[in-house]
């Protein structure tokens, strides 16, 4: 348990569904991070947020959308989504930006997530 | 663009045996440098980190730097099948707001 909890844990949808995926950390954390991983791939980083303010956005497609009401929690909203989008969706948070010596990053469980 | 490159391997060592894990990376203002275990199906889980030149041990993992080289590596000593997952090399840079991934090394420690 690292203190980063995701829901839900697996999702099936549909191309024309909308839904949304959760994050909350319970560490006092202030950067929040969404990261997409494909099998045999890499982890692709999709967003960044500081004290809720989105600073990085990796050229995602619009059908996802992040929100970070608060430092504490953080949503990824899917709509309209493609087959080739289904993969694991971690979310991980750090105390600062990763700037800083010797901050870490701690993951979620993550989301499974299939698109039909 | 920055990158972190591993040997995807599959790295095969027999139980008992010391595993070597290795990483580059091309960014020499990289400042911190992490070791994540990810087991099939699973989240990263934070192994270890070093900032400074050496080694640092925890353990039966010891992590070694050398930033004149831009190499980083990860001992697995004693090792046990309970160690066969993905070992993610990560880096980040002094002022950055990411963290950059490499693809990951596959080991798999045999009974």
């Amino acid at each position: 348990e690292t203190g980063v909890t995701q829901t839900p844990r697996h999702l099936v949808m549909g191309m024309t569904n909308k839904k949304s995926l959760k994050c909350e950390q319970h560490l006092g954390h202030n950067a929040m991070y969404w990261y997409k991983q494909s099998a045999k791939k890499p982890l692709e980083l999709m967003f960044v947020y500081s004290l809720e303010e989105r600073v990085e956005n990796n050229s995602v497609p619009s059908r996802f959308s992040p929100e970070c009401p608060n430092s504490s929690h953080l949503f990824l909203h899917l709509h309209t989504l493609q087959p080739e989008d289904s993969a694991l969706y971690l979310c991980a948070s750090s105390r600062t930006l990763a700037g800083i010596l010797g901050d870490t990053q701690y993951f979620g469980p993550g989301t499974r997530l299939t698109v039909l | 663009q920055k990158e972190v490159e591993q040997n995807s391997g599959p790295l095969s060592v027999p139980e008992g045996a010391i595993a070597s894990l290795n990483c580059t990376y091309s960014d020499r203002g990289s400042q911190s440098f992490f070791w994540y275990r990810q087991y099939s199906g699973k989240s990263p889980e934070l192994i270890m980190f070093i900032y400074s030149n050496g080694d640092k041990e925890d353990g039966r993992f010891t992590a070694q730097l050398n930033k004149a080289s831009q190499y980083v590596s990860l001992l697995i000593r004693d090792s046990q099948p309970s160690d066969s997952a993905t070992y993610l090399c990560a880096v980040n840079e002094a002022g950055g707001n990411q963290f950059y991934f490499g693809t990951g090394t596959s080991l798999t420690v045999i009974p």
